[in-house]
């Protein structure tokens, strides 16, 4: 069985620009989930999709927004990129995620992000 | 609200040594509790969980145990290798919360031949 999945894996961009990221999860995974790691603040939950509903919103920016389509696939995009945007991207994907609280998270590689 | 505190790195050790890497929990519900690790230029690998009191998670050499009277779930291994170099991450699930996965900082292991 595949892996999490996330593209591009490197990205380089200037501050005021948007990037998307994208996730595709696990065959028959359903919850998506994203999180920013950065050597100052970890890694820190941006949000989860399930289903094609956002379930779950960390503590971030409207700047930073999400969807996921119709085969689970997911995308994060930030608008107006600040140089504080640069950071590790990781994406994680399971079953049914956050309703059972006890799920295993499967992680993708991540898309490293540099805003100059 | 939920946290997760590990001891800081990196842990540096020779090749067969003992390892321990502590993390201690605060939670309003009752969190399962998993270890992560992360190699160079990689995602989070799952190494262990426990999802309630006093289960022992073990995998690949490592164990933790749940110790919900000391809020802690240690990581331990017996005899370390030079491919356990790595960052092992700490993390909980609050089941009775609002559930918004809480990560430790990461500790760094360096294992030397």
């Amino acid at each position: 069985k595949a892996g999490v999945t996330q593209t591009p894996r490197y990205l380089i961009k200037t501050r005021g620009q948007q990037v998307t990221l994208s996730c595709s999860p696990i065959s028959g995974h359903r919850s998506v989930s994203w999180y920013q790691q950065t050597p100052g603040q970890g890694l820190q939950f941006l949000f989860e999709y399930f289903s094609e509903t956002q379930r779950n919103k960390g503590n971030f920016p409207g700047r930073f927004s999400g969807r996921q389509f119709s085969n689970s696939r997911s995308e994060m995009n930030v608008s107006t990129l600040e140089l504080g945007d640069s950071a590790l991207y990781l994406c994680a994907s399971s079953l049914v995620g956050t309703s059972g609280g006890k799920e295993t998270q499967y992680f993708g590689p991540g898309t490293r992000l540099l805003v100059l | 609200g939920d946290s997760v505190t590990q001891m800081e790195g990196p842990v540096t050790l020779s090749e067969e040594a003992f390892l321990t890497i502590n993390c201690t929990y605060t939670a309003t519900g009752y969190p399962s509790l998993f270890w992560y690790v992360q190699y160079p230029g990689e995602g989070l690998q799952l190494l262990l969980k426990a999802t309630k009191a006093d289960d022992k998670g073990s995998n690949k050499g490592f164990e933790a145990t749940y110790r919900k009277e000391t809020t802690s779930f240690h990581l331990e291994k017996g005899s370390v290798q030079v491919s356990d170099s790595a960052v092992y991450f700490c993390a909980l699930s609050d089941q009775g919360g609002s559930y918004i996965p809480t990560f430790g900082r990461g500790t760094s292991l360096i294992v030397h031949p």
